[in-house]
């Protein structure tokens, strides 16, 4: 049972435009939402977070949108770079049942090209 | 150390041996989780330690997983009579807090023959 889903697998962006990852979640006790980025071999690492009390983050080049009446997130990347290229998760967590626990999704490859 | 250690880095067995996989988180963190990622899929939650509290481990696939950990420090993970569906990435990560930002190790690549 999914309850973070990332339906994109891979996404591919020219590099200096804007790449948009997405993300939905189905359990309505998740509160605090992040993202990860992984390089292969190595662990993910945090990216960005949001909490539910606000509807967009920033930091930098990113920034994560969240609309809670659809249960959707999204990290925007700009401009994006070469560098960028990596798998990115969205995890959630919440209170009740999910406390302490993070939920993932599946991830997105994205590919940033000269 | 800086973050969190994770051992060994590969481990390649045979179907039906038992594998022990280390982490030492960083320290202070009173929360330890550990994932798997098998080959073309997302981060599965398998146990989470906070402090002295009884884990969660809702997220062990069987009874042939098992994992501890001594006080707020090192924890194993142990799979009992291993099959070749345990092979996968076993990562670990810690945090300062429940469900805050989690710190990841490189992971562990646990072939099974």
């Amino acid at each position: 049972d999914q309850q973070v889903k990332q339906n994109s697998p891979s996404l591919s962006v020219q590099e200096g435009r804007i790449s948009i990852l997405n993300c939905d979640y189905t359990n309505s006790m998740f509160d605090y939402f992040l993202w990860y980025k992984k390089y292969p071999a190595e662990g993910p690492t945090f990216l960005i977070s949001i909490s539910s009390i606000k509807d967009k983050n920033e930091d930098g080049r990113f920034t994560v949108f969240l609309n809670k009446s659809a249960k959707h997130l999204s990290l925007h990347i700009v401009p994006s770079q070469p560098g960028d290229s990596a798998v990115y998760f969205c995890a959630a967590t919440g209170g009740g049942s999910t406390l302490g626990r993070l939920y993932f999704g599946r991830g997105t490859q994205l590919t940033v090209w000269p | 150390g800086a973050g969190v250690s994770q051992s060994p880095s590969n481990k390649v067995t045979e179907k039906g041996k038992d594998v022990e996989l280390r982490c030492d988180p960083i320290s202070g963190h009173t929360a330890l989780y550990w994932y798997r990622q098998r080959l073309g899929q997302g981060l599965e939650f398998l146990i989470y330690f906070q402090g002295n509290s009884a884990p969660d481990k809702s997220g062990l696939p069987s009874d042939r997983f098992s994992a501890e950990r001594t006080g707020e420090s090192v924890s194993t993970l142990t799979i009992q009579r291993t099959q070749q569906e345990d092979s996968a990435v076993y990562l670990c990560a810690s945090s300062s807090q429940p469900g805050e930002k989690l710190f990841f190790g490189s992971g562990t690549q646990l072939s099974v023959l």
